[in-house]
């Protein structure tokens, strides 16, 4: 059964330096998501991707961030400057239409 | 805003048993989808159910029902005869445009 991918599963980095999160959606999805779970909080939205642009953004999804679809296959979230208050577990998601979304299994960021 | 509410934040069950998780939201919208995601130790999201709100039907997949009352805007999950790999984080998620979620519910089950 397909399912998204993402890699790294555990990325730990210093403040202030850049990361990108790597996600490889189910190959014939059009629509792509970022959820991020701040540890003991809910699922929060950052940002849906389709046709190649961004569809929707939250307030939590400010000029620190950025997505990319570069190559077809992989979607990616880029975080310039990270902050201690990144530290969460981001996941992908994609779906064919607007309904069903399936989850990656997550890349959990530390910050230090 | 569309706003989720999982107003359980722990419910325990024994095994065999079943166990109903609470769920209700607020929308203006008509049309729109519900879900269960279940997310275990591991902090994977995994898909329990979905339910359209353009139909009646509440759906079922196997020992997981849902109880889907539109005009209530609620949206219950019913897991019967449940088992010991039902532990999770019980999240419920409204989606029209964007997905928006509950703050979950971590179900216990007893041996």
């Amino acid at each position: 059964e397909p399912e998204v991918t993402q890699t790294p599963s555990h990325q730990v980095t210093q403040m202030g330096q850049e990361v990108i999160l790597r996600c490889v959606p189910i190959s014939n999805h059009l629509y792509f998501y970022w959820y991020r779970q701040i540890l003991g909080q809910k699922v929060e939205f950052l940002v849906s991707f389709y046709n190649n642009e961004i569809s929707e953004k939250s307030e939590i999804f400010d000029d620190q961030f950025s997505v990319e679809r570069p190559d077809g296959s992989n979607f990616t979230l880029k975080i310039r400057s990270t902050k201690l208050e990144d530290s969460a577990m981001y996941f992908c998601a994609s779906s064919y239409r607007l309904d069903t979304q399936y989850f990656g299994p997550g890349t959990r960021l530390t910050v230090l | 805003a569309q706003t989720v509410t999982q107003s359980q934040p722990e419910m325990s069950v024994q095994e065999a048993e079943t166990v109903t998780l609470s769920c209700t939201y607020d929308t203006s919208e008509s049309d729109y989808y519900l879900f269960w995601y279940k997310q275990p130790p591991s902090r994977q999201m995994i898909l329990v159910i979905r339910q359209e709100a353009y139909k009646q039907q509440n759906a079922t997949e196997n020992r997981f029902s849902v109880n889907f009352q539109k005009a209530a805007k609620s949206f219950s999950l019913k897991i019967s005869d449940s088992q010991l790999g039902d532990a999770a984080m019980y999240f419920c998620a409204y989606r029209d445009n964007d997905m928006r979620f509950g703050a979950g519910t971590r179900l216990t089950v007893k041996p």
